[in-house]
């Protein structure tokens, strides 16, 4: 009964590929995250969707398009793959985006680029 | 800019020996500090949201307090399984705003 799970768990891929990173929460959330956590384990924002409607869009190259097909699911998407793009992705949910409101996390995608 | 800095980088107890983490911010407004855990290849796990300072918060071992420009995570007689980082996010007040994190502390007790 994972509460927020994110596939793949590893990924490994050449520079210049696209690849999509999904996510599901299963705890009736309206508020979902995307985090990158880089070598030094800085974690830092870098989207979050209320209700399928994007509320935060940090200062991400445009290589990287979210998409909410539901208020359960926020997938991440990353075109052209550079090596810098290298880190560990999470994807965390909330109940909404007001007070008092925890993020949980998932377990994280570890993503490598050769 | 909302800034997070966490001290010390890293700290290494002896099973029983108790400490504190320290967690500097600066920030427009605090809505809520947040204290996580995080383990190797796992991701942050919520341990307690501070709204105001004076306030504190306990979970078995561990108590975290609040002052207008930091705070503090106190570990009562560790034991190994406590061993994990420990990561301060802080939210700033007004819209959608989002959690900035510190570095973390990686803490180590050692039995």
């Amino acid at each position: 009964d994972t509460a927020v799970s994110q596939t793949p768990k590893y990924l490994v891929t050449q520079m210049g590929n696209d690849k999509s990173i999904k996510c599901e929460q299963n705890l009736g959330h309206d508020t979902m995250y995307w985090y990158k956590q880089d070598s030094k384990k800085f974690l830092k924002i870098m989207f979050s969707y209320n209700n399928k409607e994007l509320i935060i869009n940090e200062t991400v190259p445009n290589r990287f398009s979210p998409k909410s097909p539901d208020k359960a699911h926020l997938n991440l998407h990353i075109n052209s793959l550079e090596l810098g793009d290298s880190a560990v992705y999470f994807c965390a949910s909330s109940r909404t985006t007001g007070y008092n409101q925890p993020q949980h996390f998932g377990d994280g995608t570890r993503l490598s680029i050769l | 800019e909302d800034q997070v800095t966490q001290s010390p980088e890293a700290l290494r107890l002896q099973e029983g020996e108790s400490s504190s983490l320290n967690c500097s911010y600066t920030v427009s407004g605090l809505r809520g500090l947040f204290w996580y855990r995080q383990d190797p290849g796992k991701g942050p796990e919520f341990l307690f949201t501070l709204y105001s300072a004076g306030e504190e918060k306990e979970k078995e071992r561990l108590k975290a307090t609040l002052t207008k420009k930091e705070s503090f995570l106190h570990i009562t007689a560790p034991k190994p399984e406590d061993s994990a980082t420990y990561l301060c996010a802080v939210q700033a007040a007004g819209g959608n705003t989002p959690l900035v994190f510190g570095k973390g502390t990686r803490l180590s007790v050692i039995a």
